[in-house]
């Protein structure tokens, strides 16, 4: 059963903790990313990445690092140095690294920091 | 800085009502625009429109592009309470997406 997975849906947190955050696909997709967003909004790109040990930042990367050693697996960190980290985060994968076309979506994960 | 907008922010409808939903975007090495269905957690792909003037369908759901007004727009008709959702649409353009605000909308019975 092909997909994307995340885990865990729920996590929380108290300020000034490191946190990360999984993300595994077994699409054989090349290409995948991080997203962030927050109640009554839409989704702002944290990092992405287009093949293994390659990423780049997206619109909203401080306070977020990310690493890329297996192409299945694009794991997210948020540092104590983002201001607010209380969020909904969603990675997505799609199968074309030169451009983003179709992503397919992870079911998310609901970070508080308190 | 690329920008995609969606209007309205919200609506409420009843059942049946048809529902046309705005999305406009200013991008350079545009590629495409999709739309998607978020309900509660991951969004759900609909439509990707490459071509400006052809319209694509799923069931009552359709959306086409204009790409001299920049501009797509998606219709649900005969609206069901299962429609009730949050429709973003992005455009792709070089290595990533770029999503609008979304537009909330409820279908009540």
């Amino acid at each position: 059963d092909g997909g994307i997975t995340q885990s865990p849906k729920y996590l929380f947190r108290k300020e000034g903790q490191n946190v990360t955050l999984s993300c595994e696909q077994n699409l054989n997709h090349d290409a995948m990313y991080w997203y962030r967003q927050d109640p009554g909004q839409g989704l702002r790109l944290i990092y992405y990445s287009q093949i293994v040990n390659d990423f780049q930042k997206g619109d909203i990367a401080e306070g977020y690092s990310v690493s890329r050693e297996k192409k299945e697996s694009f794991p997210l960190t948020v540092t104590s140095a983002q201001k607010n980290p209380t969020a909904f985060y969603l990675c997505a994968s799609s199968i074309d690294r030169s451009s983003s076309y179709e992503q397919y979506f992870g079911p998310g994960t609901r970070l508080t920091v308190t | 800085e690329d920008k995609v907008v969606q209007s309205p922010l919200s609506l409420v409808v009843h059942e049946g009502d048809t529902v046309t939903l705005n999305c406009s975007y200013e991008v350079t090495n545009f590629r495409s625009l999709l739309w998607y269905k978020q309900e509660k957690k991951a969004p759900t792909f609909l439509f990707m429109l490459t071509s400006s003037g052809i319209e694509k369908k799923s069931g009552r759901l359709s959306s086409i592009l204009d790409k001299k007004e920049l501009s797509s727009i998606l219709n649900i008709t005969a609206t069901q309470t299962g429609d009730s959702a949050i429709y973003l649409c992005a455009e792709a353009a070089g290595n990533k997406l770029t999503f609008g605000g979304g537009t909330r909308v409820l279908v009540k019975p």
